[in-house]
């Protein structure tokens, strides 16, 4: 079955960029979109196709593609995005959704 | 309010059988489609169901093909999960998740991303 592959961890200073990868072979031909999760709360989407940021959604969360690799990058970070981080995107057929295994983004 | 609320989680013997819905608010229901999504204690997010905005496209994880069907009732914004012969390793929070349906006429949104969650529902498999 297809997979996402992420870091498991990523550590950051305030004020500091924070990045986190996920690599997938179908990537290339499928969006990915990115989900934050804080403890006891639903997901909540971030970036969708790649690199586009839904409403509501601080200008400090940014996208980026590259073959096989998309890339979340938080510039600036601060001690409320603390949280774990999901890609998600599909397999090379369109049909199944699949989730990265998640990244925890601790702020030191 | 937007709203997705989930029910029909609770604690079930392995080999049982749950009913989740998932009822919506504040939106048009029959422009998204609609997904399941699971994620065990302490784990991360499992995709395992997709329904389209009209019901006649269903896609299933294979890893749970043959004990879970997903449905809805556009009449009564509702979307379901019936689950079957469930396993202790099905213990989880089951969220339902919509994903705007961008082939419909005059519909727009973020292209095939999960935009707005539940709360999730909680179930328990154990004897």
């Amino acid at each position: 079955s297809y997979e996402l592959t992420q870091p498991p961890s990523v550590s950051v200073s305030p004020g500091q960029t924070a990045k986190i990868t996920c690599s997938g072979d179908a990537l290339p031909r499928q969006y990915a979109h990115w989900y934050q999760q804080k403890p006891g709360q639903a997901p909540v989407l971030i970036i969708y196709k790649d690199h586009e940021r839904p409403s509501g959604i601080p200008e400090r969360f940014s996208g980026s593609t590259s073959g096989t690799i998309v890339t979340l990058t938080i510039s600036g970070v601060q001690a409320e995005d603390e949280a774990d981080y999901y890609c998600q995107s599909a397999d090379s057929s369109g049909v199944y959704r699949v989730f990265g295994g998640g990244t925890k983004v601790t702020v030191l | 309010e937007v709203l997705l609320v989930e029910s029909g989680g609770g604690l079930v013997q392995p080999g049982g059988s749950l009913r989740l819905s998932c009822e919506v608010s504040g939106f048009t229901f029959t422009n998204y489609e609609m997904h399941w999504v699971r994620q065990a204690p302490g784990k991360g997010l499992e995709w395992i169901s997709f329904i389209s905005s009209s019901g006649s496209t269903i896609y299933h994880t294979d890893s749970l093909k043959g004990r879970i069907t997903i449905s809805r009732d556009n009449a009564r914004n509702s979307m379901y999960l019936q689950m079957n012969s469930l396993r202790v390793e099905d213990t989880g929070l089951y969220y339902c998740a919509r994903e705007v349906d961008i082939s419909l006429e005059g519909v727009s949104g973020p292209e095939g991303a999960l935009d707005l969650w539940g709360q999730g529902t909680m179930v328990t498999v154990s004897s």
